[in-house]
């Protein structure tokens, strides 16, 4: 069973609408970063959060360490977001960043 | 702040050839260093960890090996690929709950 779960696995959405993504994790966490990966591969981080709330542009990040909850949110989404969101975290205690499956979003004009 | 170099960007090599990958940092000291993999349609799964010079954590039975030569550099090697060893490598630097990735890899065995 993975430690880090996304939801969805796929998803599909035409472009301008609210896009949320999902991570749920298993233990308390130092740390919980939301990627972002390309079709050629290449990984940008987007955010690091270890509490409360991070926006940048379009793009929300927020975490409820209570509940082990992370969402990624997308406003006004557009074909250029298209590609696959990771959420990784970072367990208190331990050495090794975790990833989630990842969400593979694909925004339609 | 801190950078990953991480080379080739991509790689095609026969059955039964080595590998060498090869990733640094630059920006920070003592990083925890990893390397994953991600199969095609596949999640990132952890290969290797690294806490220190020569100290090399691995997650799962397989033909391939780490190591870690200096503070900065992480070095992922084959003595002979498989076909199944295809995929895209990743190396990613984490330090204070920062976390930086290379460009990755994309390895083809044919």
């Amino acid at each position: 069973k993975n430690e880090v779960e996304q939801s969805p696995q796929n998803l599909t959405a035409q472009e301008g609408e609210f896009i949320t993504i999902n991570c749920s994790y298993s233990v308390g966490i130092s740390a919980l970063h939301w990627l972002q990966q390309h079709p050629g591969g290449g990984i940008v981080s987007l955010f690091m959060l270890s509490s409360g709330k991070k926006k940048h542009g379009r793009l929300i990040a927020t975490i409820n360490i209570q509940e082990k909850h992370s969402s990624l949110h997308i406003t006004a989404s557009h074909p250029r977001d298209s590609a696959v969101y990771i959420c990784a975290v970072m367990y208190q205690g331990a050495q090794k960043l975790v990833f989630g499956q990842g969400t593979r979003l694909t925004i339609n004009p | 702040s801190q950078t990953i170099h991480q080379w080739p960007a991509t790689l095609v090599q026969p059955v039964g050839s080595p590998l060498s990958l090869e990733c640094t940092v630059e920006g920070t000291s003592n990083p925890n260093l990893y390397w994953y993999r991600q199969a095609a349609g596949r999640g990132l799964q952890l290969l290797f960890y690294s806490v220190g010079i020569g100290q090399i954590s691995s997650e799962v039975p397989q033909n391939l090996s780490a190591s870690r030569p200096q503070d900065r550099q992480f070095i992922l090697s084959s003595k002979k690929l498989l076909l199944s060893d295809s995929g895209f490598y990743l190396c990613a630097c984490e330090r204070n709950t920062e976390a930086f990735f290379g460009q990755g890899t994309r390895l083809t065995v044919v």
